[in-house]
């Protein structure tokens, strides 16, 4: 069974960079069939997708956010990670990551999201 | 940019049919998704590729997409069921989600 984990700091002050990881478990980051997706989520409101990335490293990011994402992955590590800029209160969210179908362009399997709040 | 419009809210009565909607230009020539999320838990899918239900969802959950908008049907609604759900589309490289529905059984 598929498993994924976000980990990184729950609180960045505003202006720093937000980081975190998402370490697969279960089965190999390293397939063509799948990209490897952030979503967040802030407290009450809807999910917005920040990005997603290829095995070989190829990003797709929202446009939105385009200016302020990067997302990596490190396939020794069976991980991926994400970088967010300039941070401000309105990135308080629960972020997600998730693994992303090629043939559909769905999230079949999610971590359990992790809480990052921007607060001096 | 592309946007996937659903209504904020539906109620349904226990053991009714619940219809929940999402709405997007040329939606139907899309593959849309539908994921559940209930308070505290991550989402889950439960409809993908317009029609397909993943093992493990129940048969009272189906979907279809045509023209302009994408429906999730739930047959038979349960308690259980009361959750916010969320479409979810792919455009141009670009994955957009609905702002979600909150179900309501009562």
């Amino acid at each position: 069974q598929l498993q994924l984990q976000e980990s990184g700091p729950g609180l960045v002050k505003p202006s720093e960079t937000l980081s975190l990881n998402c370490s697969v478990s279960g089965g190999s980051i390293s397939s063509s069939a799948y990209y490897w997706g952030w979503v967040r989520q802030p407290p009450g409101k809807g999910l917005e997708w920040i990005g997603s990335v290829s095995y070989s490293g190829t990003p797709y990011y929202n446009p939105s956010l385009k200016s302020r994402v990067t997302i990596s992955v490190d396939t020794s590590k069976n991980q991926f990670s994400l970088r967010l800029s300039s941070v401000t209160a309105a990135d308080t969210a629960v972020y997600y990551c998730a693994r992303e179908k090629l043939q559909g362009g769905n999230f079949d399997y999610w971590g359990q999201g992790t809480l990052v709040t921007v607060s001096s | 940019s592309y946007e996937l419009t659903q209504p904020p809210s539906v109620s349904v009565s226990p053991g009714q049919t619940a219809s929940i909607t999402c709405s997007g230009h040329k939606l139907g020539d899309k593959y849309a998704s539908w994921y559940q999320q209930r308070p505290g838990q991550s989402p889950v899918v439960v409809i993908y590729q317009d029609t397909k239900r993943p093992s493990g969802i129940p048969e009272r959950f189906s979907g279809s997409n045509s023209g302009f908008t994408a429906t999730l049907t739930i047959s038979g609604t349960q308690a259980m069921d009361e959750a916010t759900y969320f479409c979810q589309a792919w455009d141009n490289s670009h994955v957009v989600f609905g702002g979600g529905t909150k179900l309501t059984v009562l």
